[in-house]
């Protein structure tokens, strides 16, 4: 199974600033990384695929780089509604895994 | 507009059975690999299933490997969860996901629906 370890655990960030998260898995995953974002009570909504694409209606402050073990979560000029969980995740082999979760509060 | 409602969970007793159900609709369910992911009380999120379009391949977790049967109707466009001999780490929201790209195993996964939580005590 391929661990998938996100840091920071929580991150501390002031509106306008930036935000960068980071993503490590435990062995190659190619580009088939992808981010979501899950706000209390909601479900998790796919912001980034294929490590760098952002998704249908994602604003142009999320962007998503990397390959192969590393992988990194960049939200420039944070807003409020980006205050979230984020979640890295690997669809290159079974089973699928997820990180822990980084908690971005603003 | 492309959707997924889960359905079925409820309080049920350890070592009992539940069937969780997913109506799709929006899309063209057949040609579209689904999976269940769970997220406990205050944690993260762990995958637990997937399954082809034509629900012939599935995959497990193996923490329900052998416990939880995955399948679908696709002239009724619904997923169902068959999860038998329950314990208590299987309490959780379970949420019924669709991957970006039709006939794609490798893909993220698109669209979620609200989930449906599961309450594993006796």
């Amino acid at each position: 199974e391929i661990v998938m370890t996100q840091s920071p655990a929580t991150l501390s960030v002031s509106p306008g600033e930036r935000a960068t998260l980071s993503c490590r898995a435990s062995q190659s995953v190619n580009t088939n990384l992808a981010w979501y974002q899950q706000k209390p009570g909601q479900a998790p909504r796919l912001v980034i695929y294929g490590a760098s694409t952002r998704a249908t209606g994602i604003p142009a402050r999320f962007s998503g780089s990397g390959s192969g073990t590393e992988f990194t979560l960049t939200i420039s000029s944070l807003q409020s509604e980006d205050s979230a969980v984020y979640y890295c995740q690997q669809y290159n082999t079974w089973p699928r895994t997820f990180g822990q979760g980084t908690n971005v509060e603003i | 507009e492309v959707q997924l409602v889960e359905s079925g969970g409820g309080l049920i007793q350890p070592g009992k059975s539940l069937r969780l159900s997913c109506a799709a609709s929006g899309f063209t369910f057949s040609s579209y690999v689904l999976s269940w992911v769970r997220q406990a009380p205050g944690k993260g999120l762990e995958w637990v299933s997937a399954i082809d379009g034509g629900g012939i391949s599935a995959y497990y977790a193996d923490s329900v490997r052998g416990r939880f049967t995955l399948s679908r109707d696709n002239s009724k466009d619904t997923l169902y969860l068959q999860m038998n001999s329950l314990r208590a780490d299987d309490a959780a929201i379970y949420y019924c996901a669709k991957v970006r790209t039709g006939g794609n195993w490798y893909d993220a996964f698109d669209i979620w629906g609200r989930g449906t939580m599961v309450t594993v005590s006796s």
